[in-house]
């Protein structure tokens, strides 16, 4: 079955470590991004990437750091620098076809992120 | 500012009971109108593209419709299943690159 999958489910951080998400995906898309997602809020932009080794900052990437070395795999690592990380983060993949316009954002199951 | 708004926040029918989910957007360059189903604790999956005013789409008992300003999501003989939180999101040029924005979404329940 073609698909995104995330790991872990659940992620739990202390104080002052990096963690990284792990998200592949076997639809042979070339754009993949990650999400932010807090309670009461819409989803929000981290990182973007388009073709493997490019990717683009979102909207809110502070804290935030990707690699796109693969095609199919997409990490995030999340920082000491972000300062409240504890949220839902979803990563999604996407067609190409020239600049975005058209094509569907497909979603993975998700990772919660808890800082203790 | 670019911004898509979803109304009601929540919305609780009884099995059988129509309503419809709004979502109004102000961007400049329309390029697209996403909805997304999103369980609690799962990945939103995808509904429906609208592209143009006066268009619609439908998939079993949701049929989604576009103006210029806003989309409904209409949702006719509601199941208990269809109980989910529904998203709204507009791809729209922004901050120099294509990029989706979301509302917060509609969490609607549906009782038998």
């Amino acid at each position: 079955d073609g698909g995104i999958t995330q790991s872990p489910k659940y992620l739990f951080r202390k104080e002052g470590q990096n963690v990284t998400l792990s998200c592949e995906q076997n639809l042979n898309h070339d754009a993949m991004y990650w999400y932010r997602q807090d309670p009461g809020q819409g989803l929000r932009l981290i990182y973007y990437s388009q073709i493997v080794n490019d990717f683009q900052k979102g909207d809110i990437a502070e804290g935030y750091s990707v690699s796109r070395e693969k095609k199919e795999s997409f990490p995030l690592t999340v920082t000491s620098a972000q300062k409240n990380p504890t949220a839902f983060y979803l990563c999604a993949s996407s067609g190409t076809s020239g600049d975005l316009i058209t094509d569907t954002q497909y979603f993975g199951p998700g990772t919660r992120l808890t800082v203790l | 500012e670019d911004q898509v708004t979803q109304s009601p926040e929540a919305l609780r029918l009884q099995e059988g009971e129509s309503s419809s989910l709004n979502c109004s957007y102000t961007v400049s360059g329309l390029r697209g109108l996403f909805w997304y189903r999103q369980d609690p604790g799962k990945g939103p999956e995808f509904l429906f593209t609208l592209y143009s005013a006066g268009e619609e789409k439908e998939k079993e008992r949701l049929k989604a419709t576009l103006t210029k300003k806003e989309s409904f999501l209409h949702i006719t003989a509601p199941k208990p299943e269809d109980s989910a939180t529904y998203l709204c999101a507009v791809r729209a040029f922004s901050g120099g690159y294509n990029k989706l924005i979301f509302g917060a979404g509609t969490r609607l329940a549906v009782h038998p």
